[in-house]
C-alpha cells in the first residue's frame, strides 16, 4: 500500500557533523512537508514544498538546515553543521494539495 | 498563531470504557485533522474532519467549526489504543501549515 518513507530510521551522530534525511513522498502526492517532533516544542513544521518548489521554510533555522526536493519522489533536509539541540524526530509528510497530509515513520536524530 | 489546545493531557482509561477527547482551536479553519501516534512512535491517520461527523470502526469524530472545536470518541477501549491523540489544524489563509495541539497521553489498562 502507498506510504510515505524515509531513511535513515535512526542517526547518532557528533556534533559538526553534516546530517542528511531522505524522503520519499507518496507518488501522486503535490506537497511534501518537513515536521520535528520534540519534548519540549511538541511537532512543529519546518518546511514545505508544492510541485518541487519550496513554499514556506519559515520554521526552519536558515543557518544551518536547508531542504531541497531533487525530484518528486525524493525530498532531502540536511543539518551543516549539526548541533545537540537538533536531537529530534523529524517526520516527513506528503498530500495532495491542501486536503489529509500522510505522515513517514519518522528519522530519530541524536547529536552527541 | 492559532492555538490548538486538547484535554485532557493524560488518560487512564479500563479496557472496555469509552471516552472523549477535547480539541479546541482559537481561529478558523480548512483542515483538521486527528492522529493517533503509537508507543512506536508511527503517527496514524485517523480523521481528516474540518466539518461534520465521521465514523470507523470504533472511533469516531465530530468536528463544529463554527464553535471551533472538535471531539474524539473511542468507544469500548483496547489496550491497542493506548499512545498520543494529536489533533493539528490548518488556520485558514495560512497556507497548508498544519499546527499540532499538545496531545492526549492515552493508557488503556487490561
Amino acid at each position: 500500500d502507498a506510504r510515505v518513507t524515509q531513511t535513515p530510521r535512526d542517526k547518532v551522530t557528533e556534533m559538526g557533523q553534516e546530517v542528511t534525511m531522505r524522503c520519499q513522498p507518496i507518488l501522486g502526492h503535490n506537497t511534501v512537508f518537513w515536521y520535528r517532533q520534540t519534548m519540549m516544542q511538541g511537532l512543529e513544521l519546518l518546511a514545505y514544498f508544492r510541485n518541487r518548489a519550496p513554499l514556506d521554510d519559515s520554521g526552519m533555522p536558515k543557518d544551518r538546515f536547508s531542504a531541497e526536493m531533487p525530484d518528486a519522489t525524493l525530498a532531502t533536509l540536511k543539518i551543516q553543521p549539526s548541533e545537540p539541540r537538533d536531537s529530534a524526530v523529524y517526520f516527513c509528510a506528503s498530500g495532495l494539495y491542501a486536503y489529509e497530509q500522510f505522515f513517514g515513520p519518522g528519522t530519530r536524530l541524536t547529536v552527541l | 498563531g492559532i492555538q490548538v489546545e486538547q484535554s485532557p493531557p493524560d488518560l487512564i482509561l479500563q479496557e472496555g470504557a469509552n471516552s472523549t477527547l477535547r480539541c479546541n482551536f482559537s481561529d478558523s479553519v480548512n483542515n483538521l485533522q486527528w492522529f493517533h501516534q503509537n508507543p512506536w512512535g508511527q503517527l496514524i491517520n485517523l480523521f481528516y474532519i474540518p466539518s461534520g461527523t465521521k465514523q470507523n470502526g470504533r472511533l469516531s469524530a465530530t468536528t463544529v467549526a463554527t464553535e471551533r472545536y472538535s471531539l474524539l470518541y473511542i468507544s469500548s477501549s483496547q489496550t491497542t489504543d493506548s499512545g498520543v491523540y494529536f489533533c493539528a489544524v490548518e488556520r485558514k489563509a495560512a497556507g497548508n501549515k498544519l499546527t499540532f495541539g499538545g496531545g492526549t497521553r492515552v493508557l488503556v489498562k487490561p
